[in-house]
């Protein structure tokens, strides 16, 4: 059974860093393209980032140079670490996996929510 | 950048059919997915690849995509329906792409 599951989320002063985890099981990171979405509150889904399969890093320019994806196959594990962050990060951070195709992402972690303020 | 527009909102009579539409500049060259969302839960992919169902999505869910507008319908129509409903679909240059979401009603 395939699952997903968020952690490292929490609150956090504006210009502060935050890493983000998610632990994957039932089948293995690296073979599949992995993003991260975001959904502040009250608001629609926002694409973060993708890493794919090859390794290949993909940004939002809204987190371009701030944000980090990265994956540890040891672990089976993906992550975000997210740096210089503002109040506008502030959401509920998903990972999803890419599904047979990669352009749609078939199952989706529960979430964990990051807080930006002072 | 490419964007995606739905309808804030739809409203639909328990039975009757609902459909929500997701438009994009040349949305009919790419694969358009769509996901519901209800309240305090995470996405669930309902429609794949235009209008294919993934397993144990029921077959009142179906979709298509031609043109500019990618379409999910639901019929027959239930009250366990009620949710956010979100296209989304792959740009070479913007990776995933969602829509702007739209809530069903089921009234």
């Amino acid at each position: 059974e395939v699952q997903l599951v968020e952690s490292g989320g929490g609150l956090i002063q504006p210009g502060g860093s935050l890493r983000l985890s998610c632990a994957a099981s039932g089948f293995t990171v690296s073979s599949n393209y992995m993003s991260w979405v975001r959904q502040a509150p009250g608001k629609g889904l926002e694409w973060v980032s993708v890493i794919y399969s090859g390794g290949s890093t993909y940004y939002a320019d809204s987190v371009k140079g701030r944000f980090t994806i990265s994956r540890d196959n040891s672990k089976n594990t993906l992550y975000l670490q997210m740096n210089s962050l503002r109040a506008e990060d502030t959401a509920v951070y998903y990972c999803a996996r890419g599904g047979v195709g990669q352009q749609w992402l078939d199952y989706w972690g529960q979430g964990t929510l990051v807080t930006v303020s002072s | 950048s490419y964007e995606l527009t739905q309808p804030p909102s739809v409203s639909v009579s328990p039975g009757q059919t609902a459909s929500i539409t997701c438009s994009g500049d040349k949305l009919g060259d790419k694969y358009a997915c769509w996901y519901q969302q209800k309240p305090g839960q995470s996405p669930v992919l309902v429609i794949y690849q235009d209008s294919k169902r993934p397993s144990g999505i029921p077959e009142r869910f179906s979709g298509s995509n031609s043109g500019n507008t990618a379409t999910l319908t639901i019929s027959g129509t239930q009250a366990m329906d009620e949710a956010d409903y979100y296209c989304q679909a792959w740009d070479s240059s913007s990776n995933y792409v969602f829509g702007t979401g739209t809530k069903v009603t089921v009234l």
